[in-house]
């Protein structure tokens, strides 16, 4: 049983160009989770979803930022425009039940680094 | 609201005990302990659900104080692979987590 994939693993970006953040969650999961980390800096919850509903985007910037997780296919974060306070390292978690409430453990993946220049 | 964890940074000896907290402002159902290494995706050590709950496995445990919303994760004889980043992610009811800004962990052999 394959981990949470991501790809790609670094990506570097032109201010202004889109970046696209792909994430294959474990087998059997369909809880999706997107963080954000910036170096000496926690994980900052940015959106989950589900299979086709993006269930909390509280943590998401509402402009140029947005999320999906599709019916067939891996959950895509898309930043568009992209600007310099965008790189970091973006963390995508799969779990098979919510995590916030039950015994339900997330499983990351190893990230994309995101270097907008 | 973001769990408050501390302290920053611990340097031990190899051998020595460590403890790290986590504290929230709100109240919690369920708290999550990772490790991350440098440059490496966050790994996961235990959940802990509300009712004064304590787990553990190896030398690495952990209580929860629902009452209080703090959590301790507790190291004990550390090695020296138990350096790392230590999350603590809190769980209020709703379906996702929010993680601390972390504690860094460094020991020294």
């Amino acid at each position: 049983n394959a981990g949470v994939m991501q790809n790609p693993r670094h990506l570097v970006r032109r201010r202004g160009q889109e970046a696209r953040l792909r994430c294959s969650p474990m087998k059997g999961h369909s809880h999706v989770y997107w963080y954000r980390q910036l170096p000496e800096e926690g994980l900052k919850f940015m959106v989950y979803l589900q299979k086709e509903n993006i269930i909390d985007e509280s943590g998401m910037p509402k402009e140029r930022f947005s999320a999906e997780f599709p019916k067939e296919g891996p959950s895509i974060l898309r930043i568009q425009q992209v600007v310099r306070g965008d790189s970091a390292a973006y963390f995508c978690a799969s779990s098979p039940g919510s995590p916030g409430y039950t015994n339900t453990e997330a499983f990351f993946g190893q990230g994309t680094r995101l270097t907008v220049v | 609201q973001q769990p408050v964890q501390s302290p920053q940074a611990v340097i031990l000896r190899e051998g020595e005990d460590a403890v790290i907290n986590c504290s929230s402002s709100k109240a919690l159902y369920s708290v999550h302990w990772y490790r991350q290494k440098h440059g490496e995706a966050p790994v996961f050590l235990m959940i802990l659900l509300k009712g004064g709950e304590q787990k553990g496995h190896d030398k690495i445990s952990a209580s929860f104080n629902e009452k209080k919303q703090q959590s301790s994760l507790y190291l004990t004889a550390s090695q020296l692979s138990y350096s790392g980043t230590y999350f603590c992610g809190t769980g209020g009811g709703d379906d996702k987590i929010i993680f601390g800004k972390g504690t860094r962990l460094h020991i020294l052999p």
